[in-house]
């Protein structure tokens, strides 16, 4: 069980856009600004989309967009794209030196 | 750019030492900017962090594995290694070297590629 929340799955056609849940607990998400997002295509190293849990890294559209409140982090995704079907992680600081994860996403583009 | 490149064995028995080592190129692991980290990802599961460690040779470790875990860094090679003790099935993952940017930032901006390591007699 992962320490992080995420749905297992999402899914939206060309052009819509969609919202990935991360819930956290006030020890994680809920204190620190330090949810990050990764993509990860089928059989690739993860990429990092979003840092910080706004910032997004050069070179990745703007269409990936990060927020937070209180204890859960989002990520959406707008005007998809079919290259953007892909699974998503997030990922918060813990304090102490300590990182926790979620289950990931798997998004789907219709 | 930078580069990491996992190698080591891709099938370890049980009740033995699972060893890692994480080639970088392109970038330096002698640098005080960066930690240098590993992840895993258990077949059709979410990632998990295992540790880090800084080019003073400080170690940062998961606590669920702290007891099991050993992280070094070999500046003469550019590497850095991971070693796991007492495998058992449940340690069979995809096992992604990666960097952390340090300074107060907490994200991993750099893959490798990851290397398959099974666990099994």
């Amino acid at each position: 069980q992962s320490a992080l929340t995420q749905p297992p799955s999402a899914s939206g056609s060309p052009g819509q856009s969609v919202t990935i849940t991360c819930t956290g607990t006030r020890s994680d998400i809920g204190t620190f600004d330090f949810v990050s997002w990764y993509q990860q295509h089928p059989g690739k190293a993860p990429k990092l989309i979003i840092h910080e849990v706004t910032k997004r890294p050069s070179g990745v559209p703007d269409r990936f967009s990060g927020s937070k409140s209180g204890n859960t982090a989002s990520l959406t995704v707008s005007g998809l794209q079919a290259e953007d079907e892909a699974d998503y992680h997030c990922t918060s600081y813990a304090g102490s030196s300590n990182f926790v994860f979620g289950g990931g996403t798997r998004l789907t583009v219709l | 750019q930078l580069q990491l490149q996992e190698s080591g064995p891709g099938l370890v028995k049980p009740s033995e030492t699972l060893s890692l080592t994480c080639t970088v190129s392109g970038g330096s692991v002698n640098s005080n900017s960066y930690f240098w980290v590993w992840i895993r990802q258990p077949p059709g599961k979410g990632l998990q962090w295992i540790g880090d460690v800084f080019y003073s040779g400080v170690t940062y470790y998961n606590p669920s594995l702290k007891s099991r875990v050993t992280m070094s860094q070999d500046t003469s090679k550019n590497q850095f290694s991971l070693n796991l003790t007492s495998v058992t099935a449940a340690d069979t993952a995809v096992y992604f070297c990666a960097r952390r940017v340090g300074g107060g930032r907490y994200f991993f901006d750099y893959w490798g590629q990851g290397a398959l390591v099974t666990v099994s007699s």
